[in-house]
């Protein structure tokens, strides 16, 4: 079973800084999917970005970016112009490309952000 | 934008009780899951559904669970004599399944069931 990790638990950010919220993850497979989830208060998971391990290139979605390191099996997640509207959990969650369809999610990092 | 959406968003139950959360994926969407959230625990897998029948379920989803699409919208998850520990938030989930951007899992705003 894929293993994903986050290792920083909670995150601040200054409104209108940019943050960095770290994963890694453990697989023995070279195609995968790796996605990143936000989880306001109101507890709904939404997809904030995805990332196709055969791509080099990295995922972009306005104000969030990611940094994938498929050597070092390593996705992070930049948030830049931090708005109050960004505070929420953030899951990253991994998924295999094979005919395994579930995700394997992280325990999630907080994020709040300071007016 | 087409979304999963779930009925109820929050219902409290007796311990010992049966419990049916609803679900209606997104229309073109050919896979359903339902995964759940123990408060403060991460999202945790519990089964997928393709073709009318379970595709993968894991340890949790034990035989006091089931799930069945009885018509062409609905996606039903049941569960049979709920328990103190069931108490969580369930979301249903979809995707395409095709390649590509399909294989991309979008949640509905998830039912939160507390067993008393």
């Amino acid at each position: 079973a894929q293993t994903v990790t986050q290792s920083q638990p909670e995150m601040s950010v200054q409104e209108a800084e940019t943050v960095t919220l770290s994963c890694t993850y453990d697989t023995s497979e070279s195609d995968y999917y790796l996605f990143w989830y936000k989880q306001p208060p109101s507890r709904q998971m939404i997809l904030v970005i995805r990332q196709e391990a055969y791509k080099q290139q990295n995922a972009t979605e306005n104000r969030f970016s990611v940094n994938f390191q498929k050597a070092a099996k390593s996705f992070s997640l930049k948030i830049s112009d931090s708005q109050l509207g960004d505070a929420a959990m953030y899951f990253c969650a991994y998924r295999s490309a094979a005919n395994d369809y579930k995700l394997s999610f992280g325990a999630g990092t907080t994020v709040t952000v300071r007016a | 934008e087409p979304e999963v959406t779930q009925t109820p968003s929050h219902q409290v139950t007796q311990m010992g009780q049966e419990v049916i959360l609803r679900c209606v994926p997104i229309s073109n969407h050919l896979y359903f899951y339902w995964y759940r959230q123990i408060l403060g625990q991460k999202v945790e897998f519990l089964v997928s559904f393709y073709n009318n029948e379970i595709s993968e379920k894991s340890e949790i989803f034990d035989d006091q669970f089931s799930v069945e699409r009885p018509d062409g919208s609905n996606f039903t998850l049941k569960i049979r004599s709920t328990k103190l520990e069931d108490s969580a938030m369930y979301f249903c989930a979809s995707s395409e399944g095709s390649g590509g951007s399909g294989n991309t899992i979008y949640f509905g705003e998830g039912s939160w069931l507390t067993v008393v």
